[in-house]
């Protein structure tokens, strides 16, 4: 398996903005998942997004795959405070390699 | 749905002792699951692979002799830390692959270890 390294590390930003972050792996994949963990708790599966498709929207989450560049990113619009956490990415299926993710503080 | 309860949620041990945690699927089987290790500050590290029925699989490093995985039902997996060390204190996640899906794979909540 191949884990996803997330850029940046960190981001913080006022309530209300947008945040984005960005995934890239090496090898082709079949389908990338977004994940978030808060402070101390286990991940939460936000968005699977297939290799043909281009664009997923969930809720204020939209997520986008560019396979010709192997890199997919992450927008999470209009930030709350509930949306500080960290998030990785994870190429592929079976077995789920994790990068350092990126941690957002969304400041009030 | 796709519900995966760990347990217990936090446990504190004396060095040398063993102590076991609980993953279950609660409203799906799965015939996978995985335990994830994750120290302060770190991502988590995958330690194996558990598959209903059959051995764990081990990631390169990990002493299966030390951390023993019983996948006895498509919806329980259990970790064993045997002999546990103020080294092994970490955060243990387990997720669980519903085998009615392809990809999606589910978090536990996590079990917080500390070995004194």
């Amino acid at each position: 398996s191949q884990q996803g390294e997330e850029d940046p590390q960190a981001l913080s930003i006022q309530e209300g903005e947008n945040a984005t972050m960005n995934c890239s792996y090496k090898t082709s994949i079949n389908n990338l998942q977004w994940y978030r963990q808060n402070s101390g708790r286990g991940l939460v599966h936000l968005i699977l997004i297939r290799s043909n498709e281009r664009e997923k929207h969930s809720g204020r989450l939209r997520v986008t795959l560019d396979t010709s560049k192997k890199s997919s990113s992450l927008l999470i619009t209009a930030s709350r405070a509930a949306d500080t956490a960290s998030y990785f990415c994870a190429p592929n299926d079976y077995k789920l390699s994790f990068g350092a993710g990126t941690t957002v503080t969304v400041r009030a | 749905g796709a519900v995966v309860s760990q347990h217990p949620s936090w446990v504190i041990c004396k060095s040398g002792t063993s102590v076991k945690i609980e993953c279950r699927s609660l409203d799906f089987q799965a015939t996978t699951m995985f335990w994830y290790r994750q120290f302060p500050k770190q991502s988590l590290m995958l330690m194996a692979t558990s598959n209903e029925g059959s051995k764990a699989t081990y990631e390169q490093g990990v002493e299966k002799d030390k951390f023993l995985i019983n996948h006895a039902s498509l919806t329980l997996s259990t970790l064993t830390v045997t002999s546990a060390h103020p080294e092994d204190s970490s955060f243990y996640i387990c997720s669980a692959r519903d085998r009615g899906l392809t990809y999606e794979q589910y978090f536990g909540p996590g079990t917080r270890l500390t070995v004194t």
